[in-house]
């Protein structure tokens, strides 16, 4: 099966902890992609990587990190500098790196601080 | 100008109704239009997409239609079914190296049966 996986499904911090969240894809895509999304908010762009061991910077990337190691792993890591890290994280990817073009989302992880 | 506008923020219909998404961009330089569908706890997935050299676009119940001078893009789904029920976004990019996709806001459509 080809797609994309996020781990975990769940993911519970306590305040002042950093946090990674995984992201998977078998699809053999250039680009991928993290989102944060918020009741009414729409998707956000956390940031983005076009190809490995390079990426950007998207909308509201103050307090999160990336890297892109490999072609088909692109980790999230909240810091404890993210003052508001509660919400549904989403990884995508995309078959180029330029260009506008289908992202393929994966299931999300849930994140809550406690 | 990145902004992608999206209305309704809610949608009911009935069985069998049709349902019609707006959204209206700034942006000339887009030149991508997608809509996604998402189902609570779920990520999105893509349901239809447009480019603005055509003003219409249909897939089986699902419809696209985009206005270039207006600057709006719809979504019309005809028959809409209970199954239909979801989070609808669009979603916008383009201009040059930009993929980056812009998204409205999201409307939550609820089919009745």
């Amino acid at each position: 099966d080809g797609g994309i996986t996020q781990s975990p499904k769940y993911l519970f911090r306590k305040e002042g902890q950093n946090v990674t969240l995984s992201c998977e894809q078998n699809l053999n895509h250039d680009a991928m992609y993290w989102y944060r999304q918020d009741p009414g908010q729409g998707l956000r762009l956390i940031y983005y990587s076009q190809i490995v061991n390079d990426f950007q910077k998207g909308d509201i990337a103050e307090g999160y990190s990336v890297s892109r190691e490999k072609k088909e792993s692109f980790p999230l890591t909240v810091t404890s500098a993210q003052k508001n890290p509660t919400a549904f994280y989403l990884c995508a990817s995309s078959i180029r790196p330029r260009g506008p073009d289908t992202q393929y989302f994966g299931p999300g992880t849930r994140l809550t601080v406690l | 100008q990145q902004q992608v506008k999206q209305s309704p923020q809610s949608l009911i219909v009935q069985k069998g109704g049709i349902s019609i998404i707006n959204c209206a961009y700034e942006n000339t330089a887009f030149d991508y239009f997608p809509w996604y569908q998402q189902f609570p706890g779920k990520g999105p997935a893509l349901l239809i997409a447009i480019r603005p050299d055509v003003s219409e676009k249909k897939e089986g119940r699902f419809t696209i239609s985009f206005n270039k001078s207006a600057k709006q893009f719809s979504l019309h789904i005809m028959d809409s079914q209970p199954g239909d029920s979801a989070t609808y976004f669009c979603a916008a990019s383009g201009g040059g190296s930009n993929y980056k996709l812009t998204f409205g806001k999201g409307t939550l459509l609820t089919v009745n049966p």
